[in-house]
């Protein structure tokens, strides 16, 4: 079955340390975005990819870097500037089209800070 | 403005009862729309695309106002199983301008009481 998978599903950070979170999707899908989700709060675009080896700034890219070197995997690296990162992140992605596409989601990864 | 604004709820209602979310957009070149519904530490999932016509899926009804620049959900004979929290979601770009990301609603929480 065709689908969008992310990893780990929970993850802890130390204090100055880089983590990275898995996305992985076998749908054949163009475009993929990288969502956070605060408690109570709306998704907030991280970074988006559009195609391979071509990424974009979303609205709070800030401590946040990602890479697109294959088709099917967009990892998220959360960085040491990145001073608030505990928080919900999701990842997504999407076929080009007509706009209005199914946006397809994976089950997201908890991350908090030690 | 907000790009995509909801009202936050909650919303509680019983069990049977028909209840209504309208959702702003302050872009007026936005060309598609959807309503998402999330579970607590769930993805979204689609639950409708919001057509200039209107559309229904069962007891649910998705309207789209240009005009006034909103869109709105009604659920009719509420059931305990759609306590959940909707999002409006908006597409600004036209189509076949690629997959520029959406832009999600906060949400607004339902809760059917039985």
């Amino acid at each position: 079955d065709g689908g969008i998978t992310q990893s780990p599903k929970y993850l802890f950070r130390k204090e100055g340390q880089n983590v990275t979170l898995s996305c992985e999707q076998n749908l054949n899908h163009d475009a993929m975005y990288w969502y956070r989700q605060d408690p109570g709060q709306g998704l907030r675009l991280i970074y988006y990819s559009q195609i391979v080896n071509d990424f974009q700034k979303g609205d709070i890219a800030e401590g946040y870097s990602v890479s697109r070197e294959k088709k099917e995997s967009f990892p998220l690296t959360v960085t040491s500037a990145q001073k608030n990162p505990t928080a919900f992140y999701l990842c997504a992605s999407r076929s080009r089209g007509t706009g209005y596409e199914k946006l397809f989601f994976g089950s997201g990864t908890q991350l908090s800070v030690l | 403005r907000k790009e995509v604004e909801q009202d936050p709820g909650p919303f509680n209602v019983p069990e049977g009862a028909t209840v209504a979310f309208n959702c702003t957009y302050s872009n007026s070149a936005s060309q598609s729309f959807f309503w998402y519904r999330q579970d607590c530490r769930k993805e979204p999932k689609l639950l409708m695309s919001v057509y200039s016509s209107g559309n229904e899926d069962g007891r649910f009804t998705a309207q789209l106002n240009r005009a006034s620049q909103y869109i709105s959900l009604l659920i009719r004979d509420s059931k305990l199983s759609d306590s959940a929290t909707y999002l409006c979601v908006v597409n600004h770009a036209s189509p076949h301008s690629g997959n520029t990301p959406l832009v999600f609603g906060k949400g607004t929480r339902l809760s059917v009481i039985a």
